[in-house]
């Protein structure tokens, strides 16, 4: 069956550290997407892309950077942590086509200390 | 800027009652509202969802009620069930059918049903 992961599922790291989240699907969806949830705010776009080499940015992009050279992937890359990034993270993809639903990913729960 | 306001942040109903959950969006060129229920510890998942040319959308125990001149939607549980504990999402997007299809989500509401 078709699904869509992330890794890893929970990172602790340091404040000023690289660290770089894995979305992975294989609906062969054009559209991926990365969202932060945090209480109070609910689900806020990061970064989103509609294809290969294609990136764009979203409602809360500062600070972060993603690049798609497939279908399949969507890494999405945090280039200093922060505190303030303490959050979890969620990729979903969707049809290029023909509908607004999309599939999330379990989600990454990431602590910035 | 909230582009998609929801309420009440968290709602408590008992067993066989009714849940309703609010949202209000201000784009008018919005035209797709989802809803989304999400469990602890999982990804968000789309539960039901409806399009401005209709004024309410059934499917089993949930409904959408629209109202196009308000600029509201919600969600209705009936018969409310401990299973259905979960975290409700409401969103909104534009271009339906098109290319493109980014979501703007409201904040959540996370609703308890007590047995």
């Amino acid at each position: 069956d078709a699904e869509i992961t992330q890794s890893p599922r929970h990172k602790i790291t340091e404040t000023g550290r690289q660290v770089t989240l894995a979305c992975h699907q294989t609906w062969n969806h054009n559209n991926m997407f990365w969202y932060r949830q945090d209480l109070g705010h609910g689900l806020r776009l990061i970064h989103y892309s509609y294809g290969v080499h294609d990136t764009n940015k979203g409602e809360v992009s500062d600070g972060y950077s993603v690049s798609r050279s497939n279908t399949e992937d969507l890494p999405l890359t945090l280039e200093s942590a922060a505190s303030s990034q303490t959050s979890v993270y969620f990729c979903a993809s969707s049809l290029n086509r023909g509908g607004g639903r999309q599939y999330f990913g379990p989600g990454t729960r990431l602590t910035v200390t | 800027q909230q582009q998609v306001k929801q309420s009440p942040q968290s709602l408590i109903v008992q067993k066989g009652g009714i849940s309703i959950i609010n949202c209000a969006y201000e784009n008018t060129a919005f035209d797709y509202f989802p809803w989304y229920q999400q469990f602890p510890g999982k990804g968000p998942a789309l539960l039901i969802a409806i399009r401005p040319d209709v004024s309410e959308k059934k499917e089993g125990r949930f409904t959408i009620s629209f109202n196009k001149s308000a600029k509201q939607f919600s969600l209705h549980i009936m018969d409310s069930q401990p299973g259905d504990s979960a975290t409700y999402f409401c969103a909104a997007s534009k271009g339906y059918g098109g290319a493109t299809n980014k979501l703007i989500f409201g904040t959540g509401t996370l609703l308890a049903v007590q047995p």
